[in-house]
């Protein structure tokens, strides 16, 4: 079966640094991946998907996530973290066999400091 | 504007006792999930519905149940053999199973509390 690997439960960085959330995932051809947040007591907003093309996706609220094959990872990236990033973040592959649901990791918590 | 709506936001519910979470969509998606989340926990999946009349269930079906008897509505209920029912459900939508192309839509949320 399909599965998805958020290794960090959480981090904590500085407002203005860089950001990184590692997603790796479980499949044997090419996936379809996705990112979402979650705001506190809110559902989860899409942040970006990929399923072909550039390996390097870009998204909302200034979010990109880049997939590599050969570390079967799809990690989220951010030059410059806002307070506002706040969040929980998930990732999500699709389900196998096909016609089946995607697949959610359990998240990172990312907390951001002055 | 098109949306997922989750009602009550809030719930709370006696032991022993059965209760109707509601999901309505206005995005024409044929697939509807539902969620439970806990902390630490991620998604876990209760059941999803592919089309009218058909729903699968999920990981975590036991406790729970469904109906689709409109593609604008998937209500999940509680039931009192659900041994641990507190947790926050998310209900979900999307064009189609299982919604690769286009990802999920989500409702902002019910917070079940059993007293």
């Amino acid at each position: 079966a399909q599965s998805v690997t958020q290794p960090d439960i959480h981090i904590t960085v500085s407002e203005g640094a860089s950001l990184e959330l590692r997603c790796n995932y479980s499949y044997g051809a090419t996936p379809y991946l996705f990112w979402y947040v979650q705001s506190p007591g809110q559902g989860l907003q899409l942040l970006l998907k990929y399923f072909s093309g550039d390996t390097l996706v870009q998204g909302i609220k200034g979010f990109e996530a880049e997939f590599k094959r050969s570390q079967s990872s799809f990690n989220l990236r951010k030059p410059s973290v806002h307070w506002s990033d706040a969040a929980e973040y998930f990732c999500a592959v699709d389900g196998v066999p096909g016609n089946t649901p995607l697949v959610f990791g359990k998240g990172t918590r990312l907390s951001v400091i002055a | 504007d098109g949306g997922i709506t989750q009602s009550p936001k809030y719930l709370f519910r006696k032991e022993g006792q059965n209760v109707t979470l509601s999901c309505e969509q206005n995005l024409n998606h044929d697939a509807m999930y539902w969620y439970r989340q806990d902390p630490g926990q991620g998604l876990r999946l209760i059941y999803y519905s592919q089309i009218v009349n058909d729903f699968q269930k999920g990981d975590i079906a036991e406790g729970y149940s469904v109906s689709r008897e409109k593609k604008e509505s998937f209500p999940l209920t509680v039931t009192s053999a659900q041994k641990n029912p507190t947790a926050f459900y998310l209900c979900a939508s999307s064009i189609d199973l299982p919604g690769d192309h286009y990802g999920y839509t989500f409702g902002s949320g019910t917070r079940l509390t059993v007293v």
